[in-house]
């Protein structure tokens, strides 16, 4: 029983289209995540969503769109796809509570996307 | 913002022997270090952190120290084994915006055990 999941786990596509990449995670958690890790394995942070409320927007180009149906699912739609855009993808969730102050991000198996 | 160096980018070792990962950070009010190992393939997992009011904090083969003053933490992984082989990654952070805290990452180190 996968905890964070995301589909697909590769992606390959011409420069110029749209995807999507859908995370789901079945840990009650109510804080999501999206990561980009690029080809020199840097980890950087793009968005953060709480009860489906955007709560960290880094400087991401405004063709990435995170969309956040319920508290368990975070998608990341990218408009008009760049070579630049080609990366792994990670998605991730935490509980953040005040009394056991714990709030551990468990990242999910990535989403390689490679822009031709 | 928050900077995180990590040293060294690759480190190989003899199985058996120990490890050592260091850090440093820029921005003194960060409060919360964890650390995540990476295996080919897969996502980041949290291996260990350590919180700015704890020195040490130890869990088996793993620990972790943190010197606020210096504004450097580290990795130790003693008697490695093969399965330590990865890319493990220090973060820090200093605090959360709601319920969603903010890493940032150093930039990774291969460890290559040998056996």
């Amino acid at each position: 029983d996968t905890a964070v999941s995301q589909t697909p786990k590769y992606l390959v596509t011409q420069m110029g289209n749209d995807k999507s990449i859908k995370c789901e995670q079945n840990l009650g958690h109510d804080t999501m995540y999206w990561y980009k890790q690029d080809s020199k394995k840097f980890l950087k942070i793009m968005f953060s969503y709480n009860n489906k409320e955007l709560i960290i927007n880094e400087t991401v180009p405004n063709r990435f769109s995170p969309k956040s149906p319920d508290k368990a699912h975070l998608n990341l739609h990218i408009n008009s796809l760049e070579l630049g855009d080609s990366a792994v993808y990670f998605c991730a969730s935490s509980q953040f509570s005040g009394e056991i102050l714990t709030d551990t991000q468990y990242f999910g198996p990535g989403t390689r996307l490679t822009v031709l | 913002g928050e900077n995180v160096e990590q040293h060294p980018s690759t480190l190989s070792v003899q199985e058996g022997d120990s490890a050592v990962i260091k850090c440093t950070y820029s921005d003194s009010a960060s409060n919360y270090f964890p650390w995540y190992k990476q295996e080919l393939g897969k996502g980041p997992q949290l291996i260990i952190d350590i919180r700015s009011n704890v020195g040490e904090k130890k869990d088996q083969r793993i620990a972790v120290t943190l010197n606020k003053t210096a504004k450097h933490f580290s990795l130790h992984i003693t008697e490695t084994q093969p399965e330590d082989s990865a890319v493990y990654f220090c973060a820090a952070s200093k605090g959360r915006s709601g319920s969603a805290r903010q890493l940032t990452f150093g930039s990774g180190t291969q460890l290559t055990v040998l056996p």
